[in-house]
């Protein structure tokens, strides 16, 4: 089906290993983008990319790797996971810089 | 990115028109208004959108004053599955990066 699907749906991982959440749309969209949202705090972008191996920071990038090496994916990488890092995180994409944002129904990401 | 502003929460009685405000003082020319509803843990969902005339589609319509600098989200005719938190975002049109603020809580009541 066509959409965008996000991977795992919960994960549990345990602080400094490395964790990475899938990003999947099949729509062809060129900009896609990550967030994570916490009690209290709203969403909060943690990076966004315009196109395929095109990436930019943005509010809360700190602990967190991305990369888009091909249009449909975009993978977000913890690379040593802390506890401040658990959250739900969703993924977002759309076609064109001021259309509406498709988003994904998150991850649960839990860091003991 | 132009900030927004809205009331944390807000009550509407089922059936009765629900006028959400927003705020965006700073809007800038290019900027794009936004606005998503989050029910529960589920994604944003988008609801509409627009630069400066007013807007209407199947779920709302979107009331953007003269100078821009405030807006109106209208759910014509609220029902119970309409209470979420609603985010008003100002977006830039340079970047696409849409920054999400803390909404506001629309409790719909029977």
């Amino acid at each position: 089906d066509a959409g965008i699907t996000q991977s795992p749906r919960y994960k549990i991982t345990e602080t400094g290993r490395q964790v990475t959440l899938m990003c999947h749309q099949t729509w062809s969209h060129s900009y896609m983008f990550w967030y994570r949202q916490d009690l209290g705090h709203g969403l909060r972008l943690i990076y966004y990319s315009a196109a395929a191996d095109i990436t930019d920071k943005g509010e809360v990038p700190d602990g967190y790797v991305v990369s888009r090496s091909k249009t449909e994916n975009f993978p977000l990488t913890l690379e040593s996971a802390t506890r401040s890092q658990t959250s739900v995180y969703f993924c977002a994409s759309t076609w064109a810089r001021e259309a509406p944002l498709h988003f994904g129904n998150g991850t649960r990401l839990t860091v003991t | 990115d132009a900030k927004t502003t809205q009331p944390p929460s807000m009550d509407c009685a089922e059936g009765r028109a629900a006028n959400l405000p927003c705020n965006h003082s700073t809007i800038s020319g290019n900027e794009y208004v936004y606005w998503y509803r989050q029910i529960h843990s589920q994604g944003p969902q988008y609801i509409i959108h627009g630069l400066k005339n007013n807007e209407t589609n199947e779920m709302a319509s979107l009331i953007i004053t003269e100078d821009r600098k405030s807006s109106t989200l209208i759910l014509p005719h609220a029902t119970l599955r309409d209470t979420a938190v609603y985010y008003c975002i100002v977006g830039s049109g340079n970047t696409g990066k849409l920054i999400f603020g803390q909404g506001t809580t629309l409790q719909v009541k029977p």
